[in-house]
């Protein structure tokens, strides 16, 4: 099976920067996602890592270990609109005919709370 | 601006009731997911299609939910009889793998299911 772990809940203030990890424990390893999901809508697309190393976009940026089955999603330059859900997915490849990679097992979201 | 869109948006009904979902993913993605979210497990993965072949729906209480693709701009979700704990908001995502791993995955807006 596979285990995800990310904390339950973090506090920041506006302007600041803060870092969300996420261990994760799975076999096959294809990739690790990031998504946002504000109260009431959709997950929303942040960032894929499969390889080592940090990928940068903007504002947000998204560092993975595959050797420590580590990845953390920082986030600079607070926004009071950065208030949100964020989810750590992990993908496998898939067990299936024609490969590919399977879909994704979540975490449970690291509830995010700006401060003014 | 490619999105992946679903209906109906909300539904109430009652137990027992066969209740049907529809989504239609973006065009050239070749595999489409159903996840379902509560606040008690989150995001979980219901089953999945790759070119509009099923690949898994161990994720799913097959004596009830059925997922279905009968073409590519159309998957399908029936729950027959619908049960209170299938209350849940039900997302669907297409996505696009190439070379045994992501290029990219798009949620929906979701379904918000109740059943009384």
């Amino acid at each position: 099976g596979q285990n995800i772990d990310q904390p339950t809940e973090m506090t920041a203030t506006e302007g600041a920067i803060v870092q969300i990890n996420c261990t994760y424990q799975t076999s096959g390893f294809n990739g690790l996602f990031w998504y946002q999901q504000h109260a009431g809508e959709a997950p929303t697309f942040l960032s894929y890592n499969v390889l080592d190393g940090l990928e940068e976009k903007g504002r947000f940026s998204s560092f993975l270990s595959r050797s420590k089955g580590y990845s953390y999603l920082l986030l600079k330059e607070l926004q009071m609109k950065d208030s949100a859900s964020y989810l750590c997915a992990v993908s496998r490849a898939s067990a299936y005919s024609g490969g590919g990679a399977d879909g994704l097992t979540f975490g449970k979201g690291t509830h995010l709370i700006i401060q003014p | 601006d490619a999105r992946v869109t679903q209906t109906p948006r909300h539904k109430v009904t009652e137990m027992g009731q066969e209740v049907t979902m529809r989504c239609q993913p973006i065009l050239g993605h070749n595999t489409v997911f159903w996840y379902r979210q509560t606040m008690m497990q989150g995001l979980e993965l219901l089953a999945y299609f790759r070119n509009r072949a099923p690949l898994d729906d161990s994720g799913m209480p097959k004596d009830r939910f059925s997922a279905e693709m009968p073409d590519a701009t159309l998957a399908t979700l029936k729950i027959q009889p619908s049960e209170p704990r299938d209350s849940a908001v039900y997302f669907c995502a297409s996505g696009l793998v190439r070379g045994g791993g992501w290029v990219e995955q798009f949620f929906g807006p979701g379904t918000r299911l109740t059943v009384l």
